[in-house]
């Protein structure tokens, strides 16, 4: 089992909607983080919060808008997607301290499919 | 930007025989880590490498982290069915940024009965 949990598991939807996907941890990780995976490929760096502050953004297209309400939350919000985007999308958090190089832990991922 | 080659792409192995996946960087690494993603699933940690010429070992699974550490490799010996799966290397650089930790292609493991 997974102690981050991702919201929703499967997501279909149309290019002019606008839907979230859901991420939350409980275990006091400052560091919180979206990948994106597609069939075949690794998962590529989407966002970095730490400390609840966009630390980074990897050139990613505005239709995709994290949003960290708290140190326990990270939403991604999605808006005029294209079929392209379709993929896997990964939370991951870890403690997040400068000097922390620990692992990753990561959910279980929201399949999106952009019709 | 940084990047972290890995090979090879795929490796088909009858079962009890061994499997090797490397690394290899351009530049120096701060420190490497292994991830193994099973079909359908998600990313599970496997272990972290700091230090120059480290070698750790977890059951079958034997670790190294090249003395310029800019290389590293997994080895898993008498693969069994439960080891298929992508296994990723994942690496920072030197930089310290602890934010940005950038995978490798990773290598799919098939593993024959």
């Amino acid at each position: 089992d997974t102690e981050v949990t991702q919201t929703p598991k499967h997501l279909v939807m149309g290019m002019t909607n606008k839907k979230s996907l859901k991420c939350e941890q409980h275990m006091g990780h400052r560091a919180m983080y979206w990948y994106k995976q597609k069939a075949k490929k690794p998962p590529e760096l989407m966002f970095v919060y730490s400390y609840e502050k966009l630390s980074i953004n990897e050139s990613v297209p505005s239709r995709f808008s994290p949003e960290c309400p708290n140190s326990s939350l990270l939403n991604l919000h999605l808006h005029a997607l294209q079929p392209e985007d379709s993929a896997l999308y990964l939370c991951a958090s870890n403690k997040g301290r400068r000097s922390d190089t620990g692992e990753l832990f990561f959910g279980e991922g929201s399949r999106l499919t952009v019709l | 930007g940084q990047q972290v080659m890995q090979i090879p792409q795929y490796q088909h192995v009858q079962e009890g025989e061994d499997f090797t996946t490397y690394c290899n960087s351009s530049t120096t690494l701060s420190n490497i880590q292994w991830y193994k993603q099973r079909p359908g699933g998600h990313p599970v940690f496997l272990i972290q490498l700091v230090k120059s010429g480290e070698v750790k070992k977890q059951k079958r699974l034997t670790f190294q982290f090249g003395e310029a550490k800019k290389n590293s490799s997994l080895h898993i010996t008498a693969t069994q069915t439960t080891d298929v799966g992508t296994y990723f290397c994942a690496a920072r650089g030197r930089s310290g940024n602890t934010g940005k930790l950038i995978f490798g292609q990773g290598t799919t493991l098939q593993v024959k009965p």
